[in-house]
Order: C-alpha cells, then structure tokens, then sequence
C-alpha cells in the first residue's frame, strides 16, 4: 500500500525568505505521479506542482521547485521569495501506476509566512 | 474559467437526518472523487467515479453513506442517519483521468451534525 508522510506539522518563513517542507513516500510501483497541493484559509485545494516519477528532471513552477530523491523516496517542496498569500496548508500526494486515479495524501504542513 | 462546484457550502442537521451533498464536476471530465477531511483522519479518499461507474468505494462507511452520479454533471453523496462524527469538510474533486492525472476540487462542505 502506499503512504505519504509529512514529518513537519507546522513551519514559518519570514517573508522574502526561502523555505522547504519535507515529504516521505513509500511504494512498489516503479512509475507514479507526485503532488503538491496547498490549501488556504479559504479552505479551496489548489495543485501547485507535480512530478512525474520516470522523469529525473525536478519541476518548477515559479518560485515553486521540488528536489525528488527517487532511490530515498523523497519528495520535498521548496519554496522561494515566500509571500504572504504562501500562507497555507501544504499536501503531499502520490498516485501509483496501477491505479493513478487513486492519490493519496499526506497529513500536510501548515505554513506561516511572517511578514 | 471552467471549475468544480460544490452545493451547499455550509450545512447544519441533527443528528439522525439525511444529508445530500452536490457536486457539479468540470465539464468534459470522467472521474469524479469524494474525499472527507477532519483534523484527527486528515484527507480520506470516501468514493470515487469513472464515466459515471463507481470504481472504488471502499474508504466509506457502507451503512450510511452512499454516492451515485445520476449523469455525467452531478454527483451527490448522501449520508442517512447522519451522525455527530461525520461532522467534517467533504470535497469533491474531477480528473481526466488521463495524462497528468491532475485532480480539480471544488470548494468542499462543510458539515455539522449536532
């Protein structure tokens, strides 16, 4: 089965600053996709950036940028110039390659940009 | 911009009444997702649906919940007897189902049993 761990409960960042939050994963698939959603006070869950597991290259998305570790099956999300509006709750997902419908989640980060 | 809708936004019910949720997906999209999200079990997969046929429902209480995609633009999700722990923000959610596998989630429901 799969699982996805996030070990930080809650962070912050001063605003301007560089932050990253940490994500664990565990499979036997060889190919599946990896997710970062954030969620808001607003409550509305928002896809930031995916990863495609077969591909070596880390995306980016702006100030968005994961470093993917796939032999330590790690998966961590960086997030640079940090803004206000950052302020959220932060998931990690993967799907596996059986069933790529299926994505699971993590407990999530919740993150407070300090101005 | 096209994006998934989700009626009502807030509901309040006693316990022991019925409760029917609505999700509008985005159109052009076969899975349809339902996911519950508390503080203590964090985000739980309930159901979910590809054109239209339920594929896995195996993460919701058989007893009380059920969920149905009448067409291909609503799917509800229906708790009878409702009870206090199902007090929580249910959010529906649409895919392709292809490529990316992205999902779309709509803004959730946020439930309150008394």
């Amino acid at each position: 089965a799969q699982t996805v761990t996030q070990s930080q409960p809650e962070m912050s960042v001063q605003e301007a600053e560089t932050v990253t939050l940490s994500c664990t994963y565990d499979t036997s698939e060889n190919n599946y996709y990896l997710f970062w959603y954030k969620q808001p006070p607003s409550r509305q869950m928002i896809l930031v950036i995916r990863q495609e597991a077969y591909k070596q290259q880390n995306a980016t998305e702006n100030r968005f940028s994961v470093n993917f570790q796939k032999a330590a099956k790690s998966f961590s999300l960086k997030i640079s110039d940090s803004q206000l509006g950052d302020t959220a709750m932060y998931f990690c997902a993967s799907s596996s390659e059986t069933s790529y419908d299926k994505v699971i989640f993590g407990p999530g980060t919740s993150l407070s940009v300090i101005p | 911009d096209a994006r998934v809708t989700q009626t009502p936004r807030h509901k309040v019910t006693e316990m022991g009444q019925e409760v029917t949720m609505r999700c509008q997906p985005i159109l052009g999209h076969n899975t349809v997702f339902w996911y519950r999200q508390t503080m203590m079990q964090g985000l739980e997969l309930l159901a979910y649906f590809r054109n239209r046929a339920p594929l896995d429902d195996s993460g919701m209480p058989k007893d009380r919940f059920s969920a149905e995609m009448p067409d291909a633009t609503l799917a509800t999700l229906k708790i009878q007897p409702s009870e206090p722990r199902d007090s929580a923000v249910y959010f529906c959610a649409s895919g392709l189902g292809t490529g990316t596998y992205e999902q779309y989630f709509g803004p959730g429901t946020r439930l309150t049993v008394t």
